[in-house]
């Protein structure tokens, strides 16, 4: 069954400091990918999303990911943090084969920024 | 245009009361689908639709039913809540998921 890793379940970065958050799939088939964004006592809102095309995406409040289908990666970069950044963030896969509207959830990172 | 609403926003149930999880869309979207999150588990999905009058399972339906009468509604029941049922539920919707779904902004539930 397709599978999302989120390593690290808390980063922590400085104010202007380059983010990175880390999300691996485990399908052979390269899946539609997304990250998602979760401020406190809210909603889920999406960032950015790869489907098909080009392999960088960017996506809202200065955010981008890059998929990369060798190392069966999608990581999340923003180069400078700010301190509205704070938030949950969720890497989440639909299947691009099979139960292809199913959208399955990494167990998230928090991120903290630090001024 | 509202979204996906979600009622309500709180609840408090003890234990073994029933109670049904609202969620409505004005999208027409045709995929629906029901997740609970959990500390350091991400969000799990308990039950989906492609359309009214089709369901099916997700990873953790157990405890939960749902039926799909029309394109805008998809209720979440709980037939005898349990304190394992404490959690934060979300409502998504969509009417192309490669595209991503929509959240609603969700109920808190406590089962005493």
């Amino acid at each position: 069954a397709q599978s999302v890793t989120q390593l690290g379940s808390h980063v922590s970065v400085s104010e202007g400091a380059l983010v990175l958050l880390r999300c691996n799939y485990s399908s052979s088939v390269p899946p539609y990918l997304f990250w998602y964004v979760q401020y406190p006592n809210q909603g889920l809102q999406l960032l950015l999303k790869y489907t098909t095309g080009a392999t960088l995406v960017k996506g809202i409040n200065g955010f981008e990911a890059e998929f990369k289908k060798s190392e069966t990666s999608f990581h999340l970069t923003k180069p400078s943090a700010h301190m509205s950044d704070a938030a949950e963030y969720f890497c989440a896969v639909i299947p691009s084969s099979g139960a292809t509207n199913k959208l399955i959830f990494g167990t998230g990172t928090l991120l903290a920024v630090q001024p | 245009n509202a979204g996906v609403t979600q009622t309500p926003k709180f609840q408090v149930l003890k234990t073994g009361q029933s109670m049904t999880l609202q969620c409505a869309q004005d999208m027409n979207h045709e995929y629906m689908s029901w997740y609970r999150q959990d500390p350091g588990m991400g969000l799990r999905l308990i039950h989906y639709s492609v359309g009214a009058g089709i369901t099916d399972q997700g990873e953790v339906p157990n405890g939960y039913n749902v039926s799909r009468s029309t394109t805008e509604d998809f209720p979440l029941r709980l037939l005898s809540a349990a304190p394992s049922q404490t959690s934060v539920y979300f409502c998504a919707s969509s009417n192309s998921p490669g595209y991503g779904y929509t959240f609603g902004s969700g109920t808190r539930l406590t089962v005493v």
